[in-house]
């Protein structure tokens, strides 16, 4: 167990509709960090929270939203969901911003149908 | 922004010997390069890092080296293991954010 703990482990939804993921870091760590893995790609940076403020975006679409709340949770918004959004959801947490290693959770592995 | 560039994309070893990853990175201040695991299906493991300050990191079988005026580390496994087998990551941090390379998926054949 990383201490990183997201949820659901598996979502299956159909095509249109709105699912929202849930993070919750490490404890003492207040950076919260999301990532998408398509098959058998690599990990595509989405957004970067740090004690509930947006700190950075990456390959956002506009059909995801995230938030970080004061208990320091994440959770990752996904809207009008296509096909190609199917992947694997990582959250990852560290200490503070920059130079730390991150602490992934074990990912929710959406599948659009 | 940063790019993360990782080569090669597979890599096949026979057990005991080394594989070696590359990577390079575009943003001359980047100062901070983990190096992740990634099992199938699974998360991606912090497996070593290094610093800028640094030229070379070593732990047990796994070293990393930085070369700062080429930009550009690798990631050197010695004597492989069937359980070394996995796709490894490099990653460089681009200001507060971590950009992943494409990763590269190794195979340790018995």
């Amino acid at each position: 167990d990383s201490g990183v703990t997201q949820t659901p482990k598996h979502l299956i939804t159909a095509t249109g509709q709105r699912v929202t993921l849930r993070c919750s870091p490490r404890s003492g760590d207040l950076s919260v960090y999301w990532y998408q893995q398509s098959l058998d790609q690599g990990l595509q940076f989405l957004i970067h929270y740090y004690n509930g403020e947006e700190r950075a975006k990456g390959n956002i679409l506009e059909r995801f939203s995230a938030q970080q709340f004061p208990d320091l949770h994440s959770e990752l918004n996904l809207s009008s969901l296509e096909l190609g959004d199917s992947a694997l959801y990582f959250c990852a947490s560290s200490v503070e911003e920059g130079n730390y290693g991150y602490t992934f959770g074990s990912g929710t592995r959406l599948t659009v149908v | 922004g940063e790019n993360v560039e990782q080569h090669p994309s597979t890599l096949s070893v026979q057990e005991g010997d080394s594989a070696v990853i590359k990577c390079t990175y575009s943003d001359s201040a980047s100062n901070y390069f983990p190096w992740y695991k990634q099992e199938l299906g699974k998360r991606p493991q912090l497996i070593i890092d290094i610093r800028s300050n640094v030229g070379e990191k070593k732990d047990q079988r796994i070293a990393v080296t930085l070369n700062k005026t080429a930009k550009h580390f690798s990631l050197h496994i010695t004597e492989t293991q069937p359980e070394d087998s996995a796709v490894y990551f490099c990653a460089a941090i681009n200001t507060d954010k971590l950009i992943f390379g494409t990763g590269t998926r190794l195979q340790v054949f018995p």
